[in-house]
Order: structure tokens, then C-alpha cells, then sequence
């Protein structure tokens, strides 16, 4: 069965620092990995995925993840915090079977401090 | 483009009724999926539909809780003798046939049971 795992239910950082989020990835067939955020009261927005190909994978807002397989890891980057990017965030594993659901992980709440 | 539409965006219902929640997907996206999130939780897989029929039910989807998706298009979500437990986020996502992995998803029904 496949299972994603965020180290750190809340992460706090200073405007304009590095932000980095947390994802253990298990799975037994080669993953799809996405990560989604959420703010107050909204549905979730992709923010990348990776699927094949290049590990290292950009997606909107100057977010970035880099899928290591030897590490079963797919941590969240991105260099400059800024404040409209306190949310939450949710890592997701599709396994390929024939639902192509996502599983996700409990989530990374994102504090930004002026 | 219209997103995934979800409606109502927020009920409040008392113990022991009945409930229900309408999802219009993407147009021309075949898979719908039903997720539940409670507060501080990632969503949790409750049930998909591929065109009309209902293909995989969570351990989560009680009796009480009913699925349907008569024509293809639109979802609908129903639960019946609402519990305090039931209050929740309930979130729709569709996803196309030619499948990418990524879920599109609308912005959430709040289910609150007083």
C-alpha cells in the first residue's frame, strides 16, 4: 500500500528565507508525486508533480521539488519565502493503479514572519 | 475553462438529518472523486466514479453515505442521519481520460453538525 509521510505539521520561517517541506514517499510501483497547497477555506492548487523524466521538477510560484529515489524523498524548496505563500501544504502519491486516486500525507502548515 | 464547481460551499445541518452535496466536474473529465478532509488532516479517499459507475468505495464511505453519478456529468454526494463526526470538508476532483496523474479539484463543500 502506498503512503506519503510529512516530517513537521507546522513549519515557521522568516520573509525572505529558504523554505523547505518534508515528503517520505512509500510505494511499490514507480510513484506520480505531487505536492498541492491550500489556503483558508479553498480547495487544493497543484503546485508541481512529477511524473517521468527529470527528478528535479519547477512548478508555479517559484516552488521547486526534487524526487530521489534512493531516499524515497520528494521535499519541497523554495529560496525566498514571501508572505503570500503561508498555507498549507499536502504531498500526494498515485501509484498508476486503474483509480489513479492520490493518497495524501497529513499536511505542512507554512508560517511566514515578517 | 470553468474549474470543478462544488455546492453548497458550506451547510449546517443538525444531528440526524440528512445531507447532500453536488459536484460538477470539468467538462469532459471522465473520473470523479469524492475526498473527506477533517481539521488538520490531509484528504482522505472516499470514493471515484468513471463515467456513471462507481468503481472503488473507501472503508470511510459508512451506509449512510451515498454516491452517484447518473449521467456522467454531475455528482452528487448524500449523507444520511448526519453525526457530529460527519463534520468535515467534503472535496470533489475530476481528472481527464487521458490521464496526467494530476487532480483537479473544486473548492470544497463544509459540512458542520451540530
Amino acid at each position: 500500500a502506498q503512503s506519503v509521510t510529512q516530517l513537521g505539521s507546522h513549519v515557521s520561517v522568516s520573509e525572505g528565507a529558504l523554505v523547505l517541506l518534508r515528503c517520505n514517499y512509500s510505494s511499490s510501483v514507480p510513484p506520480y508525486l505531487f505536492w498541492y497547497v491550500q489556503y483558508p477555506n479553498q480547495g487544493l492548487q497543484l503546485l508541481l508533480k512529477y511524473t517521468t523524466g527529470a527528478t528535479l521538477v519547477k512548478g508555479i510560484n517559484g516552488f521547486e521539488a526534487e524526487f530521489k529515489k534512493s531516499e524515497t524523498s520528494f521535499h519541497l524548496t523554495k529560496p525566498s519565502a514571501h508572505m503570500s505563500d503561508a498555507a498549507e501544504y499536502f504531498c500526494a502519491v498515485s501509484g498508476l493503479d486503474s483509480s489513479y486516486k492520490l493518497i495524501f500525507g497529513s499536511g505542512t502548515r507554512l508560517l511566514v514572519r515578517p | 475553462d470553468t474549474g470543478v464547481s462544488q455546492n453548497p460551499r458550506h451547510k449546517i445541518t443538525k444531528r440526524g438529518q440528512n445531507v447532500t452535496f453536488r459536484c460538477d466536474p470539468i467538462s469532459e473529465h471522465n473520473r470523479l472523486y469524492w475526498y473527506r478532509q477533517t481539521l488538520g488532516q490531509g484528504p482522505e479517499f472516499l470514493t471515484y466514479f468513471q463515467n456513471e459507475a462507481q468503481l472503488e468505495k473507501s472503508r470511510l464511505l459508512s451506509d449512510r453515505f451515498s454516491a452517484e453519478r447518473p449521467k456522467g456529468s454531475f455528482s452528487t454526494l448524500e449523507i444520511q442521519r448526519t453525526e457530529q463526526g460527519d463534520s468535515a470538508m467534503y472535496l470533489c476532483a475530476s481528472n481527464p481520460a487521458a490521464n496526467t496523474g494530476e487532480l483537479f479539484f473544486g473548492e470544497g463543500s463544509r459540512l458542520t453538525v451540530l
